[in-house]
């Protein structure tokens, strides 16, 4: 049984650029939720998706977007890069509802230059 | 909103000595509280969950924690540290709603040989 995957495993890109992460969630699990780590710090929760819509959103600008799949996979889409958004991006799976916790991929590291 | 602090950024234990990694949380009604550890240049991995049974909850590892309420607390703990045990670790909240998890900064532990 696969866990969550992510691609790509590191990204370098420029200021300004756009950028496109990936997560397939564990199997079984029909919620994705992505998260921001920052270098010393904690990851902090960007937005979750259930039934292709997203659900929750933290605080972080339009900037971030994303998108689900009818087969439950998501993708983090981050236009107008700065060098602030620079870190190491978490994908979680879980099932909807309850407390039921949630299992994460080895993230993207994302490095703006 | 719910919170949770890590009452220190970095502990220091010897093999074979007992680990004590403290968690305060904050939640205005009863929350579910996690550890998770991340070891370096790895995604997080769930340690153990409470979710309102047993106040005392095991993990892998060895580890468990005490989730007491009057104290706002969510202690982790293990009778003996193992090289392996070296890593960062996370408390974490969960909201009621949708299992948005909130984290801590975070605790690296060091074990010396």
């Amino acid at each position: 049984d696969a866990g969550v995957t992510q691609s790509p495993t590191h990204l370098i890109k420029t200021r300004g650029q756009q950028v496109t992460l990936r997560c397939s969630p564990k199997s079984g699990h029909d919620t994705v939720s992505w998260y921001q780590q920052a270098l010393g710090q904690g990851p902090q929760f960007i937005f979750q998706y259930y039934e292709e819509e997203e659900r929750q959103r933290g605080n972080f600008p339009d900037r971030f977007s994303g998108h689900q799949f009818p087969n439950y996979s998501s993708e983090l889409n981050v236009n107008a890069l700065l060098l602030g958004d620079s870190a190491l991006y978490l994908c979680a799976s879980s099932l909807w509802g309850g407390t039921y916790e949630q299992y994460f991929g080895p993230g993207t590291r994302l490095t703006v230059t | 909103a719910q919170s949770v602090t890590q009452l220190d950024s970095h502990v220091s234990v010897s093999e074979g000595t007992p680990v004590l990694l403290r968690c305060n949380y904050s939640s205005s009604y009863s929350p579910s509280l996690f550890w998770y550890v991340q070891h370096p240049n790895k995604g997080l991995q769930l340690l153990l969950k409470y979710t309102s049974a047993a106040t005392l909850v095991k993990g892998i590892n060895g580890f468990e924690a005490e989730f007491k309420k009057s104290e706002t607390s969510f202690h982790l703990t293990k009778p003996s540290a193992h090289m392996s045990d070296a890593a960062e670790y996370f408390c974490v909240v969960s909201a009621v709603y949708g299992n948005k998890l909130v984290f801590g900064a975070g605790t690296i532990l060091r074990v010396k040989s």
